[in-house]
């Protein structure tokens, strides 16, 4: 069974770089044909695609924060992570990360992890 | 880019049958997945591929999709469905594949 989980600070300043990572148990990052993406989800809002990464390393992203986000991987670890630069209060929300195929579900997700940017 | 269109909220008496659309030009054409989310919790498929039902998910719980309109039905709806459902589609219009979600809507359990 395919596990996710998010991990990083809970509390990012304005103007910084938020840091997260996504711990892919069960399964290897490696496999063939799957997008691991990064899912966001502001207080009360609905759900919002940032982008993702796939198994081959190549990348894209939502075009409405293309110009902050660096989806990235690292087969070592079994792990993927979001940095998204210049923060401020709007990027406050719940981060996700999830595996999908294309044209099929994101079938697994992590918990979420909520990300605060206050001073 | 791709646009899916639900309704804010829906609401259903225990026991009755919930419809919920999910509205996106010539979505026919595409496979739709749908999720629900409880408060607090992360989203769980409930359908997939316009009309699947992953294991686990009642049989309440079912899907179609023609045209311009895809809809989750929930029958004999329970206190437990109340949630919020989102639909999802892979777009492929671009150079990559587009991850697209509707905005949600509320199901109320009255």
């Amino acid at each position: 069974q395919v596990q996710l989980q998010e991990s990083g600070p809970g509390l990012v300043k304005p103007s910084q770089t938020l840091s997260l990572t996504c711990t892919v148990s069960g399964g290897s990052i490696s496999s063939g044909g799957y997008y691991w993406s990064w899912i966001r989800q502001h207080p009360g809002k609905g759900l919002e695609w940032i982008g993702y990464i796939y198994y081959s390393g190549s990348t894209y992203y939502n075009p409405s924060l293309k110009s902050r986000v660096t989806i990235s991987v690292d087969t070592s670890k079994n792990q993927f992570s979001l940095k998204l630069s210049s923060v401020t209060a709007a990027d406050t929300a719940v981060y996700y990360c999830a595996r999908g195929s294309y044209n099929k579900p994101l079938g697994y997700w992590g918990q979420g992890t909520l990300v605060t940017v206050s001073s | 880019s791709y646009v899916l269109t639900q309704p804010p909220s829906v609401s259903v008496a225990p026991g009755q049958t919930a419809r919920i659309t999910c509205g996106g030009n010539n979505i026919g054409s595409k496979s739709v997945h749908w999720y629900q989310q409880k408060p607090g919790q992360a989203p769980v498929l409930v359908v997939y591929d316009d009309s699947d039902r992953p294991s686990g998910i009642p049989e309440r719980f079912s899907g179609s999709n023609s045209g311009n309109t895809a809809t989750l039905t929930i029958s004999r709806v329970e206190a437990g469905d109340e949630a919020d459902y989102y639909c999802q589609v892979w777009d492929s219009s671009s150079d990559h594949p587009d991850v697209v979600f509707g905005g949600g809507t509320k199901l109320t359990v009255l």
